[in-house]
């Protein structure tokens, strides 16, 4: 089993969807969560940091079922400039961070 | 504005030569790491620092060296040894261990 596992999509959705994630992880030590977005041959962008069990900023919430092992990103009333790969990090311990490989988003208009 | 800044954007490296990497970082930030983005893969870590004179190998540091003698700056050195450099190369950096980390923009090394 890989130590993050995220469904690689493209989640193909209409504008004003509402759209969600799920990334998995493997060590049920693993301490702190995140969200980043990243564009097509671009850098990753920090776009929300899960500690405890949730996290919501504007039209982005994120929780942590800790004893599913499972950390989610919910879209809500998607736009076209959403599109893009939403990588779900786990933080280990000894500055060890899990990537996941991403999760695609294509919002249509 | 603060930020982390990789330079150049792109590397095309001749075989046998070794080519250097920059990441300088004003954040004031104590950790910073080198990761290897391949494609339809995650990234993969290949060395980290703490703190000034210090460095770590990550899960894929042969082929690669790297220094740390000032906060704001690390270095990344791919070698001859490496013989599959191409890719995209990440820098990050964070305030410590646990927090989010922050990313340059990059550099895409390519084998001409």
């Amino acid at each position: 089993r890989k130590e993050v596992e995220q469904d690689p999509g493209p989640f193909n959705v209409p504008e004003g969807a509402t759209v969600a994630f799920n990334c998995t992880y493997s060590n049920s030590a693993s301490q702190s969560f995140f969200w980043y977005r990243q564009d097509c041959r671009k850098e990753p962008k920090l776009l929300m940091s899960v500690y405890s069990s949730g996290n919501e900023d504007g039209r982005f919430t994120a929780q942590l079922n800790r004893a599913s092992q499972y950390i989610s990103l919910l879209i809500r009333d998607s736009k076209l400039s959403d599109s893009a790969t939403y990588l779900c990090v786990v933080y280990s311990g000894t500055y060890k961070y899990i990537f996941g490989t991403g999760t695609r988003l294509k919002v249509l208009a | 504005d603060g930020g982390i800044t990789q330079s150049p954007k792109y590397l095309f490296r001749k075989e046998g030569q070794n080519v250097t990497l920059s990441c300088e970082q004003n954040l004031n930030h104590d950790a910073m790491y080198w990761y290897r983005q391949d494609p339809g893969q995650g990234l993969r870590l290949i060395y980290y620092s703490q703190i000034v004179n210090d460095f770590q190998k990550g899960d894929i540091a042969e082929g690669y060296s790297v220094s740390r003698e000032k906060k704001e700056s690390f270095p990344l050195t791919v070698t001859s040894a490496q013989k599959n450099p191409t890719a995209f190369y990440l820098c990050a950096s964070s305030i410590v261990r646990d927090q989010p980390q922050h990313f340059g923009d990059g550099t895409r090394l390519s084998i001409l």
